[in-house]
């Protein structure tokens, strides 16, 4: 069985704080990572997706992947109340059409 | 930008009904996605479509068919609606060189 794990949460952090997000998986032969926001009543929107081991910055959001500890992460910086969503991460391990398995989701609440 | 859309945002059905659930992209995509999303259980895929008449069974196939005619459509079937296929559904796109999948608005059906 294919699995990503995150941890439900909820996970709160102070505005202007950083919120660190994290997700295992357990198929080695991973070979993308995807880290989506979803909020409540809407569907998922892609935040950031990575492929090599290190870290990939956009804005706010980094993400970091170490495929030796078959971790992932994503750290938002300077929290912001608009932040509070569901975080999914996302893992493709290869083959035909792209197929993504799920995280069930991390829960963010930042707090003013 | 990509555009998935769902025929409906909402959807109230009684136990053994057919229901059908539509999804359009606008992106020439080849691979789109139905998933059912429910509290705890995270994103779980139903079925995919990798080219027109083309579909493979997710991980949760049982209850649903698919069909897909056209490239830009891809719709799901309930054969006999039950009240535990109440859920959130959401239809994704993927292909023409993009990394990952975008989602439409999804539909939550509700099985009485």
């Amino acid at each position: 069985q294919k699995e990503v794990e995150q941890n439900s949460g909820p996970l709160s952090v102070p505005e202007g704080a950083i919120a660190s997000l994290n997700c295992t998986y357990s198929d080695r032969g991973s070979q993308s990572f995807f880290w989506y926001r979803q909020y409540s009543g809407k569907s998922p929107e892609l935040i950031m997706f990575i492929y090599s081991n290190g870290d990939k910055e956009d804005g706010r959001f980094t993400a970091q992947l170490n495929k030796a500890s078959q971790y992932v992460s994503l750290l938002i910086r300077d929290s912001q109340p608009s932040d509070s969503a569901t975080y999914l991460c996302a893992v493709n391990v290869g083959g035909g059409g792209n197929k993504l398995t799920f995280g069930t989701g991390t829960q963010l609440k930042v707090e003013l | 930008d990509v555009k998935v859309t769902q025929s409906s945002r909402y959807l109230v059905k009684r136990t053994g009904e057919k229901v059908f659930l539509e999804c359009v992209q606008d992106m020439d995509h080849e691979n789109m996605f139905w998933y059912r999303q429910d509290p705890g259980l995270g994103l779980r895929l139903i079925y995919f479509s990798y080219d027109v008449k083309m579909k493979e069974k997710g991980d949760i196939p049982e209850g649903y068919s698919v069909s897909r005619e056209k490239k830009e459509r891809f719709s799901l079937i309930l054969e006999s609606a039950s009240t535990n296929q109440t859920s959130m559904y959401l239809c994704a796109s993927h292909g023409g060189g993009t990394d990952t999948q975008y989602f439409g608005p999804g539909t939550r059906l509700t099985v009485l």
